[in-house]
C-alpha cells in the first residue's frame, strides 16, 4: 500500500468474540474512514473520525485514531458470523487533494 | 436511497481492445473518483472530478482517459488492454464538500482482458 499499513493482515475469531483491527499511515490527514468489502464486491462506508477526534462509536463499532502516532484501529465487538469481510482503512489529506488513499485491508472471518 | 450505479457489472475484452466503463454519481453529489482494484489489492486511486473538471490524477496510466460529463455522470475510456488491467474498478462520489463525509462506493465493473 502506498500509505500504510494494516495489521494483521487476516484474523479469525469465533462468533461473539471481539475483533481489533489496526491501521498504520504516513501523510498528514485530514479525516480516516473504515470501509468493509465482501468479496469481490463493492466498499461499503462504515466510519470516518476527523484528525481532531480520538475516539468514535457507531453500534457495534469502535474506531481510535492517534494522530500522534499516526495509527487508528477498529474494534467491532461481539462479532458476527455475517461480519466476515475485508476491512479497509482509507484516509482523506489534509492537502488539496480529496481522494483517499486506502491500506492493504484485513481480511476477517467469524466462525460460527 | 439512490447509490452509486456503475455499468456494466462484466466486461469481457480481448488484448488490445477498449473498454468504456461508466459511472452515475449520486444525486447531488458533485465529486466523482475511480479506482481499480487488482486481485486480492487494495484499492488505488485513478483520478477524480469536481464539477466536471479533472481534479486529482493518481496512478492512471496514460492509456486511460476519463471525463466527467454536464449530468455528473463519469466515464472510464481504457484503450490497448493490457491483461494486467483485469481488475475491479470502482466509482465513489461525495459531496463537494468532501472531507467531512464518507465516499460512497458502486459495486464496481469487474473487467477481466484475455
Amino acid at each position: 500500500s502506498q500509505q500504510g499499513e494494516e495489521d494483521p493482515q487476516a484474523l479469525s475469531i469465533q462468533e461473539g468474540e471481539n475483533a481489533t483491527m489496526n491501521c498504520s499511515y504516513k501523510t498528514s490527514i485530514n479525516n480516516l474512514q473504515w470501509y468493509r468489502q465482501n468479496s469481490g464486491r463493492g466498499l461499503v462506508h462504515l466510519i470516518l473520525i476527523r484528525s481532531n477526534e480520538r475516539e468514535k462509536h457507531s453500534g457495534r463499532l469502535r474506531v481510535t485514531l492517534d494522530t500522534s502516532k499516526k495509527s487508528s484501529s477498529l474494534l467491532i465487538t461481539a462479532s458476527r458470523a455475517a461480519d466476515t469481510a475485508s476491512y479497509f482503512c482509507a484516509t482523506g489529506s489534509s492537502g488539496s487533494a480529496r481522494q483517499l488513499t486506502f491500506g492493504s485491508g484485513t481480511q476477517l472471518t467469524v466462525l460460527p | 436511497a439512490a447509490g452509486v450505479i456503475q455499468s456494466p457489472r462484466h466486461l469481457i475484452k480481448e488484448k488490445r481492445e477498449t473498454a468504456t466503463l461508466k459511472c452515475y454519481p449520486i444525486p447531488r453529489h458533485d465529486t466523482v473518483y475511480w479506482y481499480q482494484q487488482g486481485p486480492g489489492q487494495d484499492p488505488q486511486f485513478l483520478i477524480s472530478f469536481y464539477e466536471k473538471m479533472q481534479s486529482d490524477k493518481g496512478s492512471i496510466p496514460d492509456r486511460f482517459s476519463a471525463q466527467q460529463f454536464s449530468d455528473y455522470h463519469s466515464e472510464l475510456n481504457m484503450s490497448s488492454l493490457e491483461l494486467g488491467d483485469s481488475a475491479l474498478y470502482f466509482c465513489a462520489s461525495s459531496p463537494a464538500s468532501g472531507g467531512g463525509y464518507g465516499y460512497t462506493f458502486g459495486s464496481g465493473t469487474r473487467l477481466t482482458v484475455v
